[in-house]
């Protein structure tokens, strides 16, 4: 079974703290790893996809990376306004659905 | 280009009602997807349905729980006969193509479903 684990849980960082949020994944052949992120009341909103090991993607002050067992999502010089609940979720070749992690809650304090 | 459509944004019932959240997907996708947060929990996958099919329901409670998406109109997810437990957020989300590079899926604001 795909399992999805996210770490920290929870991150409060000071504006400007650059960190980054971890997903390590377990899927039988992945056909995809997706970043979301979601707003206290709302839905999960597109942010990347990853397909292949090596690959990296940015925006703005984002920058998701991909290995072969994990994604790392790394958030540089951060603002207030990235306050969310980040998710990370593999998709499986086989399958359309995505298969989520547990979220890490980030907190960026002006 | 309107996004994902949900409704009603929040539903009460009582237990034993019936619930019915309604979603209609992005202009131009054909594949919708259910998925269910429980308090404190992460998403799960309930459901994925293209127009007139079920394609995948393995994440579907075996009883209560149904869905649909008819040629015309919203896709449906039906809770019959609600207990306590089903009160999470329901979350509709659109793909304009499956098994493909390009299978992104977007995600409506949600149902929150209050069983009392």
């Amino acid at each position: 079974e795909d399992q999805v684990t996210q770490s920290p849980e929870a991150l409060r960082l000071q504006e400007g703290e650059s960190s980054s949020l971890n997903c390590s994944y377990t899927v039988s052949g992945l056909r995809g790893l997706f970043w979301y992120r979601q707003d206290p009341g709302k839905g999960p909103e597109f942010l990347f996809t990853l397909y292949s090991a090596g690959e990296e993607k940015e925006k703005e002050r984002l920058k998701a990376t991909l290995t072969k067992k994990e994604s790392f999502l790394h958030i540089t010089a951060p603002k207030p306004e990235d306050s969310a609940t980040y998710l990370c979720a593999v998709q499986q070749a086989a399958g359309n659905k995505l298969t989520f992690g547990g979220g890490t809650r980030v907190l960026v304090k002006p | 280009n309107a996004g994902v459509m949900q409704n009603p944004r929040h539903l009460v019932r009582r237990r034993g009602q019936e619930a019915r959240l309604r979603c209609s997907p992005m202009k131009g996708h054909s594949h919708v997807y259910w998925y269910r947060q429980l308090p404190e929990e992460g998403l799960k996958f309930m459901v994925y349905l293209q127009k007139e099919n079920i394609i995948d329901e393995s994440g579907m409670p075996k009883e209560r729980f149904s869905a649909e998406f008819p040629k015309e109109g919203p896709s449906i997810l039906r809770i019959q006969q609600v207990v306590r437990g089903d009160s999470a957020a329901y979350f509709c989300a659109s793909s304009p193509l499956a098994g493909s590079g390009k299978n992104i899926q977007y995600f409506g604001a949600g149902t929150r479903l209050s069983v009392l």
